[in-house]
């Protein structure tokens, strides 16, 4: 079990440009979350995946940002026409639900960056 | 939705023991209450969940009361590392939500 990981871990850009994350969960997970968070700030809810069927999107999660899982496994966050605003640590968790719980792990995150 | 209250902020010594309390008045039926400790820059890492009286791990313990309108964290003889902020979790279909956390503060 390797854990959840993200890549890049760190993400600097110009205000404008496009930027993509990747997510890999751990392997036999079947749901996949992703989550924004700003200093001082827990984690905020962005969407999560249920195999490659995305199943929630937060109102935080403007026409400018998509997120994929194509074949549920790894996903993709990508921000188009980046703002200085979308500054934060985007993370990635998965989970196995069962037996009414849904136990996220998260991973290290990517820091974004926006110039 | 669970309108979750914990303390800002809490300071203790290394080798004490730290309980961290948790108000969610209205928590759903269904939903589990569940602990997270993030260290600065990293994810969230999960220390411990329950439904309701007593839960205990390797790490931490759990209190639960009967009428589930508030849990305890039990961090038993901290040390220096578990300097971090500690979020007390309701759920919602599936997606945790976060309040500002506990920022605990260990000195030696």
């Amino acid at each position: 079990d390797t854990g959840v990981s993200q890549n890049p871990r760190h993400k600097i850009t110009k205000r404008g440009q496009n930027v993509t994350f990747r997510c890999d969960p751990i392997s036999e997970h079947n749901r996949l979350y992703w989550y924004r968070q700003t200093l001082g700030q827990g984690p905020e809810f962005l969407t999560y995946f249920q195999n490659e069927a995305q199943l929630e999107k937060s109102r935080l999660l403007s026409d400018r940002f998509s997120a994929e899982r194509p074949k549920g496994s790894f996903s993709t966050l990508e921000i188009q026409r980046t703002e200085q605003g979308d500054s934060a640590m985007y993370l990635c968790a998965s989970s196995w639900p069962e037996a009414g719980t849904d136990t996220q792990y998260f991973g290290p995150g990517t820091r974004l960056t926006v110039l | 939705l669970a309108k979750i209250t914990q303390p800002i902020s809490m300071d203790s010594y290394e080798g004490q023991e730290v309980n961290i309390t948790c108000s969610h008045n209205n928590i759903a039926t269904n939903d589990y209450i569940t602990w997270y400790q993030q260290f600065p820059s990293q994810g969230p890492r999960f220390i411990i969940q329950g439904y309701k009286t007593k839960v205990t791990n390797e790490v931490a313990s759990l209190f639960i009361p009967a009428d589930r309108k508030s849990s305890t964290l039990s961090l038993p003889r901290v040390s220096l590392s578990d300097t971090a902020v500690y979020y007390c979790l309701g759920s919602q279909g599936g997606k945790l939500i976060f309040g500002q956390g506990t920022e605990l503060s260990v000195k030696p």
